[in-house]
């Protein structure tokens, strides 16, 4: 089966740019993440999605990111003015519904914000 | 608050060395826990998913251990290889409907 996938692999922007991610999941998959992952750090969870409905988006910085997922399938997530702590990698990743379920995730964006 | 802690930070280990990934979480109720391996620069590929009502999964070289009640859980590697570098990481699911919660990881070095 194809995998989660996502674009582009590398981004370069000055602050106060905007960016955008794409992300396809596994098709099946119900359930969307997106997840931010800071140099060192453990991945976390900006925003989940099932279907085209938000599950849960409390540590989303609603002032400068936003995402969508429009028709249940693709999702984009985007951060509009950047800053020079957005610098990250964001990793998307699907599963089915249902808690005995794991995650397969993406090869992830990494942003540079300069 | 879930809390996952991963020791050590970081390991060296020469080739052929048998070794024991360590992973902590605070709230023993949870659903799952996953291993998963992180090359540099590259996403994250899954290798064990526990279930909460398994004590071990395996995969080849690869045994992952679950104690529910003690908030632990442990990633064996036999006979370690140079191709195992990698950063480990460890996350949980800790209520239905909610998102892995990650550990910050293991940083694996084999030498030749």
């Amino acid at each position: 089966e194809a995998g989660v996938a996502q674009s582009p692999r590398y981004k370069i922007i000055e602050k106060r740019q905007s960016v955008a991610f794409w992300c396809n999941p596994i098709s099946g998959h119900a359930t969307l993440y997106w997840y931010q992952q800071i140099l060192g750090q453990g991945p976390k969870l900006l925003i989940q999605f099932q279907n085209n409905g938000v599950v849960d988006d409390s540590q989303l910085p609603k002032d400068r990111f936003s995402a969508e997922r429009l028709k249940g399938v693709d999702s984009t997530l985007k951060i509009q003015p950047a800053k020079l702590e957005d610098s990250a990698v964001y990793l998307c990743a699907s599963s089915l519904v249902g808690v005995n379920y794991g995650y397969t995730f993406g090869s992830g964006t990494r942003l540079t914000v300069v | 608050k879930q809390e996952v802690t991963q020791i050590p930070a970081a390991l060296s280990v020469p080739e052929g060395e048998n070794l024991v990934l360590n992973c902590s979480f605070t709230d023993s109720a949870i659903y799952n826990l996953q291993w998963f391996r992180q090359d540099p620069g590259k996403g994250l590929t899954s290798l064990l998913l526990i279930q909460s009502s398994q004590r071990e999964q395996t995969s080849g070289r690869l045994n992952a251990s679950l104690d529910k009640s003690s908030g632990r859980s442990t990633l064996y590697i036999a006979a370690s290889q140079p191709g195992d570098s990698a950063t480990y990481l460890c996350a949980v699911k800790h209520q239905p409907g909610y998102a892995l919660n990650f550990g910050k990881g293991t940083s694996l070095l084999v030498t030749p």
